[in-house]
This record gives C-alpha cells, sequence and structure tokens, in this order.
C-alpha cells in the first residue's frame, strides 16, 4: 500500500531558530499533500494544503510567513516552522492521497519541541 | 460544509467487551467516511473507508462500522475488545472527490483487564 515518510520524527530546536519537516510518498506520486497540526488532547486541524508546482493554500487562522510549505516534487513537501516559539512546540503531521485512491496515508508525525 | 462529532472523548472498556465509538457526520453532498487510529507519539493508521456501495464496512483488526445515512451517523464496533486497542481512535469525513479531511474530536478508548 501507499506509504508516507516524515522525517524527523521528533526536534528539539532552540527559539528563535527554523526547522524544517519533510513529507515523502515512498510510492506514489502525490500532487497534494497536507499538513496538520495536533494538540494535545486535541484532534488535528488542517493548516495547509501543499500543492505540487505551486503555492500552498492555507486555512484561516494560520501565518503563511511562519509556516513555509514547499512542494517542489511530485513526492516531496516541506515544512519550515520559522523562527520558533514555545508556543509552536505541537505533533505535526503530513498525509497524502494517491491518485485514484479514496483515502489518505499519514506520517508517522513529528515532535516538535521549542525551547 | 462538513463537520464530525465523535460522542463520548473517553470510551472504557473491559478486555473481550464491545468497543462502540460513535461518530455523526454533517455533509451537505455524499461523504466519504474515515475512521483512523493513533498510537502514542505516532501518525494515524487507516482502520477502514467508506466511500460507496455496501453500508456495512470492514476494516482491519476486527472493526467494522456502518453507514446509515439516515442517521447521519459511522460507528465504529469491535465485538471484543483486546489490550492493543487501547489508542485514540478519529472519525473523519471529506466531501465527495475533495481532497481535504475533517475529523472528529477523538475518542480514547481503554481497555481493563
Amino acid at each position: 500500500g501507499a506509504v508516507v515518510s516524515q522525517h524527523p520524527s521528533r526536534v528539539i530546536c532552540k527559539s528563535g531558530t527554523s526547522v524544517k519537516i519533510e513529507c515523502r510518498s515512498l510510492d506514489f506520486q502525490a500532487t497534494t499533500m497536507f499538513w496538520y497540526r495536533q494538540f494535545p488532547k486535541k484532534s488535528l486541524m488542517l493548516m495547509a494544503t501543499s500543492n505540487e508546482g505551486s503555492k500552498a493554500t492555507y486555512e484561516q487562522g494560520v501565518e503563511k510567513d511562519k509556516f513555509l510549505i514547499n512542494h517542489a516534487s511530485l513526492t516531496l513537501s516541506t515544512l519550515t516552522v520559522t523562527s520558533a516559539h514555545p508556543e509552536d512546540s505541537s505533533f505535526y503531521i503530513c498525509s497524502a492521497a494517491e491518485p485514484g485512491a479514496s483515502g489518505y496515508t499519514f506520517g508517522s508525525g513529528t515532535r516538535l519541541t521549542v525551547v | 460544509a462538513q463537520s464530525v462529532t465523535q460522542l463520548g472523548s473517553h470510551v472504557s472498556v473491559s478486555e473481550g467487551a464491545l468497543v462502540l465509538l460513535r461518530c455523526n457526520y454533517s455533509s451537505s453532498v455524499p461523504p466519504y467516511l474515515f475512521w483512523y487510529v493513533q498510537y502514542p507519539n505516532q501518525g494515524l493508521q487507516l482502520l477502514l473507508k467508506y466511500t460507496t456501495g455496501a453500508t456495512l464496512v470492514k476494516g482491519i483488526n476486527v472493526f467494522e462500522a456502518e453507514f446509515k445515512k439516515s442517521e447521519t451517523s459511522f460507528h465504529l464496533t469491535k465485538p471484543s475488545a483486546h489490550m492493543s486497542d487501547a489508542a485514540e481512535y478519529f472519525c473523519a469525513v471529506s466531501e465527495t472527490g475533495a481532497n481535504n479531511l475533517f475529523f472528529g474530536t477523538g475518542t480514547r478508548l481503554t481497555v481493563i483487564p
């Protein structure tokens, strides 16, 4: 079945630095990938839709300049948290839909801790 | 617009007992419906999905769910709980042909030995 790889699984960074999270579709091409954020004991909140070769579509309330999304190829989308602050600490999960499929495959998530 | 309501943020069952996790949805168009399971610090794993056709959907680990249009429900069941079923379960909906999912707030399942 479809596999989505997300890296790193955990990252700790200092306030003010930037962190890049990668999401790769390993055995299929994904023109669209999705980035979610999950707060403790909360559901997943869709942050943005990543479109290959074009700008990402951000959900209301998500800062575009803070959460930079790049989808440069059909198998890779990246989320960069810029100038990270402790309140950005969270679990970030990506997903992708295999063309022609009616489901979504999720990455294993990235636990970001900003100290 | 779509939305998902999961009744009960926390459900506890005894090992071997029936598992019932409730999900109600709203959608202006025929929905695709999903159940995902999440173990601590991991991503989401698809349990089962409904798109079209048979309304009783069977998934992995003996889970199943029934799409009931009249009740706008998609409850998840398993006849006999196992300790390994303890996890967070999310119901999700997407519009037919659309690309993004809307999630419920999740239900944490605890299995008591």
